[in-house]
């Protein structure tokens, strides 16, 4: 069965350092986002990307915050100069439909951990 | 901004219970209610995306019911086995993309 894959599943930086992150959607989707989930706290939205751009994002994505297809089949989430309160378990999802009745399918997550 | 929650936080059956948790979420500008099963170190599993009130979805011994016009949905596993244990998570979604996402049930099933 097709799946979400993500990685690195664990990365560790240092403060002010650029991560990226990386995710393979489902093959035939078409709609691309980016949630996060902070120890103890709820999955939050980052954003949502179609067409190669952004379609809808939440307050957490500033402009530190950038996402990309670079090629026809990865996703990317860049955060450009990290911060402490970035650390989180970072969550790519594709679907193929945003309208009606339609699923959004979970990669397993990267965990990131910024000192 | 969405307020969704789940309850109870953490529940411990023994195998063979039946047993139901709820997701409150509000209900001015509802789309659609989407549950999801996670287990640890793995992707959230899609269970069940429902829309219209009174929807109710099956899959095996889990099913799902869902209220709009008060704001909330149940789960139900029948029989829970130990492989049942994860944490039970919903989210609503509004007319965007967005899913908003309660803080989840952990569910433990004792063999």
């Amino acid at each position: 069965e097709p799946e979400v894959t993500q990685t690195p599943s664990h990365q560790v930086t240092q403060m002010g350092q650029e991560v990226i992150l990386r995710c393979v959607p489902i093959s035939n989707h078409l709609y691309f986002y980016w949630y996060r989930q902070i120890l103890g706290q709820k999955v939050e939205f980052l954003v949502s990307f179609y067409n190669n751009e952004i379609s809808e994002k939440s307050e957490i994505f500033d402009d530190q915050f950038s996402v990309e297809r670079p090629d026809g089949s990865n996703f990317t989430l860049k955060i450009r100069s990290t911060k402490l309160e970035d650390s989180a378990m970072y969550f790519c999802a594709s679907s193929e439909l945003t309208s009606g009745v339609y699923e959004q399918y979970f990669g397993p997550g990267t965990r990131l951990t910024v000192t | 901004i969405l307020n969704v929650e789940q309850s109870p936080q953490s529940l411990h059956v023994q195998e063979g219970d039946s047993t139901n948790f709820t997701c409150s979420f509000p209900s001015s500008n509802f789309y659609a209610l989407h549950w999801y099963r996670w287990e640890t170190a793995k992707s959230p599993e899609a269970l069940f995306v429902m829309t219209l009130n009174g929807d109710e979805k099956k899959k095996g011994r889990i099913s799902a019911t869902l209220n709009t016009k008060e704001g909330y949905s149940y789960l139900y596993i029948k029989g829970s086995q130990p492989e049942d244990s994860a944490t039970y998570l919903c989210a609503s979604r509004n007319a965007g993309n967005m899913l908003t996402f309660g803080g989840g049930t952990r569910l433990m099933v004792k063999p």
